[in-house]
């Protein structure tokens, strides 16, 4: 079945230097989603990729889409406290035609700030 | 705002009991799931339904069960609980639009002692 494998699992930075996480799926994606976890809540979504080649940024954040479909990236610019959490990639999972909202996460990125 | 509501934040369940885990969500989403995550293995989909009374296998299943009877509820049942199924449940729910994005409840932490 389609995996979705993000690395680093621990990211330790700080307060000011960039972070970076980057997933990889075994197969073409249609889209992909990333997700926020604070730490003690749930995941909130973030952006969603759907181009080839598509970069968007968010503030000091910046999202790009492999131009095969098949990776994808987050870099924060210059981290926050407040930028502490868990960063989940999603893919959409596809059976006959239609994924239902079907979606496979990556195993997440852990980012610890220090201030 | 979209709001999925889970009936618990923290559970203790004992070793065999039969446990049920509730989830409304308030946007008459078609699509409701089931994730369960633990350290270091992200987010795993034990069971989804895209319509009232349908329900799909996730990646994940076994020992799990749910119920849909209503649009807007899907439950997580645990036949007989054990200690290996204690972590973290999260429901989340979206449109049957292309693209959605899923929209997360808070968590229950299960603890099956």
């Amino acid at each position: 079945g389609q995996q979705v494998m993000q690395i680093p699992q621990y990211q330790h930075v700080q307060e000011g230097e960039d972070f970076t996480t980057y997933c990889n799926s075994s197969t073409t994606l249609s889209n992909i989603q990333w997700y926020k976890q604070r730490p003690g809540g749930h995941p909130v979504f973030l952006i969603q990729l759907v181009k080839s080649g598509e970069v968007k940024k968010q503030k000091r954040l910046t999202f790009q889409f492999g131009e095969a479909k098949k990776n994808s990236s987050l870099h924060i610019t210059a981290t926050q406290t407040t930028d502490v959490g868990t960063y989940f990639c999603a893919g959409p999972v596809y059976a006959g035609g239609t994924s239902y909202g079907k979606l496979t996460f990556g195993q997440g990125t852990i980012l610890t700030v220090h201030p | 705002d979209v709001k999925v509501t889970q009936s618990s934040r923290y559970l203790v369940k004992r070793t065999g009991e039969k446990v049920f885990l509730e989830c409304v969500q308030d946007m008459d989403h078609e699509n409701m799931f089931w994730y369960r995550q633990d350290p270091g293995l992200g987010l795993r989909l034990i069971y989804f339904s895209y319509d009232v009374k349908m329900k799909e296998k996730g990646d994940i299943p076994e020992g799990y069960s749910v119920s849909r009877e209503k649009k807007e509820r899907f439950s997580l049942i645990l036949e007989s609980a054990s200690t290996n199924q204690t972590s973290m449940y999260l429901c989340a729910s979206s449109t049957d639009r292309s693209y959605t994005e899923a929209f997360f409840g808070q968590g229950t932490r299960l603890t099956v002692v």
